[in-house]
This record gives structure tokens, sequence and C-alpha cells, in this order.
């Protein structure tokens, strides 16, 4: 139990597009969803918290309107790049957590996001 | 707040030997600790984490991690590596009663014939 998937696994895009990345629990309701974004070789940089039904909880230094998260049911998150630029390709992971308080995270096979 | 150091960015091994990854955490609160092993091109799995009670914790393919609080580490040990345990191993902490997982920057374990 306890599974996350990501669509799509990965994805190129032409500079200026915007990309939908999907995160979805499979078999749990997931109160709070992570998103997470890991350059090559380097460890993963939390960007937002989401909790179903209300507005992301954005990292400093990261741009909410360029990294749209929507939470609305609870088994649904979605991260839009809006105008992707090159300097936005990266590996991105969201994991999902069963509650509010501290649990364990499950994690999503992460999509690859290359713009060109 | 708190921070995680993974000293060694790569750790290479002969199969069949032991192996001890290092972790190091800074705060000074409690906190919980993890290990999560993510192999190329995927996401992470957890492989093991304390959040209370015996300070040795066991995974299910034979990894081990002890915490220290004395000298704040998180260390993860295998006493004999297989070629199949060549991935990328995060630690990660959290403060007790909070989410937000913080990183270490990884430790790659290559392991060879």
């Amino acid at each position: 139990g306890a599974v996350v998937s990501q669509h799509p696994s990965w994805v190129i895009c032409k500079s200026g597009t915007s990309v939908k990345i999907e995160c979805r629990s499979l078999d749990f309701q997931a109160t709070t969803m992570f998103w997470y974004r890991q350059f090559p070789k380097q460890s993963l940089m939390l960007m937002a918290t989401s909790n179903e039904g209300s507005k992301a909880t954005y990292e400093q230094g990261v741009e909410k309107d360029k990294f749209l998260i929507n939470h609305a049911s609870l088994t649904l998150s979605t991260l839009t790049v809006t105008s992707a630029h090159p300097e936005d390709s990266s590996f991105y992971i969201c994991s999902a957590s069963r509650t509010r308080g501290v649990g364990e995270q499950f994690f999503g096979p992460g999509t690859r996001l290359t713009v060109l | 707040a708190q921070s995680v150091t993974q000293l060694d960015s790569q750790v290479p091994v002969f199969e069949e030997a032991p192996v001890e990854l290092r972790c190091n955490y800074s705060s000074s609160v409690s906190v919980y600790l993890f290990w999560y092993v993510q192999y190329p091109n995927q996401g992470l799995q957890l492989l093991l984490k304390y959040l209370s009670g015996s300070t040795l914790v066991e995974s299910i393919n034979g990894f081990e991690a002890e915490f220290n609080k004395s000298q704040t580490s998180f260390h993860l040990r295998k006493p004999s590596v297989h070629i199949s345990d060549t991935a990328e191993y995060f630690c990660a902490v959290t403060l007790t009663g909070f989410q937000k997982l913080v990183f270490g920057t990884g430790t790659r374990l290559l392991v060879s014939p």
C-alpha cells in the first residue's frame, strides 16, 4: 500500500510553454502533498507543501506564480510550471502524507522536465 | 533550523564488504531521522526511520542505522553489500511535530564485483 504515482514520467517542452505534472496517491487519502525539485547529482529541495482544499505554502525563494500548485482532492495534486524556461529543467518529485501531523512521506517516481 | 550533513558524496565498496554511510544532523530540539534510497531515475524509497524507542533500527534488506543523540549522528550500515545496493542514499531529518523533511546532499554507494 501507500503508492504514489506521477504523470508524466518525463516531458520535453519548448521555452515559454506551460507544463502540468500530476501527483496521485493511489491507495490512500493524502491530506498533505509535497513538491520537491532535484538537480542532477544533488539533493531534494522542498518547493512547497499543499494541504487538500487550501493554498500551498511555498518555501522561500520559490516563485508561486511560476510554480502553480493545486491540491483539489485527497488523491490528486498538480504542479504547473508556467512559461517554462531552460533553467526550469529538473527532476520534480512529489510525496504524500496521510496526516497533517508528522507522518511518513511516500514518494512518487518523479518527472523529468526538459525545457528546450 | 535543522540541517543534515552527509560528508561522503561517494562510497565505493566491493561486493560482500561492509559499508557505513555517515549522517550527522544539527538541531536544538528533538528530531525524527530517516534514510531514503533512490535508484536511477526513480523517486525515493524509505529505507528506515527513527521516531522513538530503540536507537537501533533495521530495514528488511539488511541495513541498519543507530541514532546517537550525543554525537548527533544516524549512520547507516550494512555488514555485506550486494551489487543491487548501488544507489543514492539520502539522510533526512524533521522536527518532532512537523512534516518538513530536510535532506542531506546524498551519498552514492557504488558496489563493484
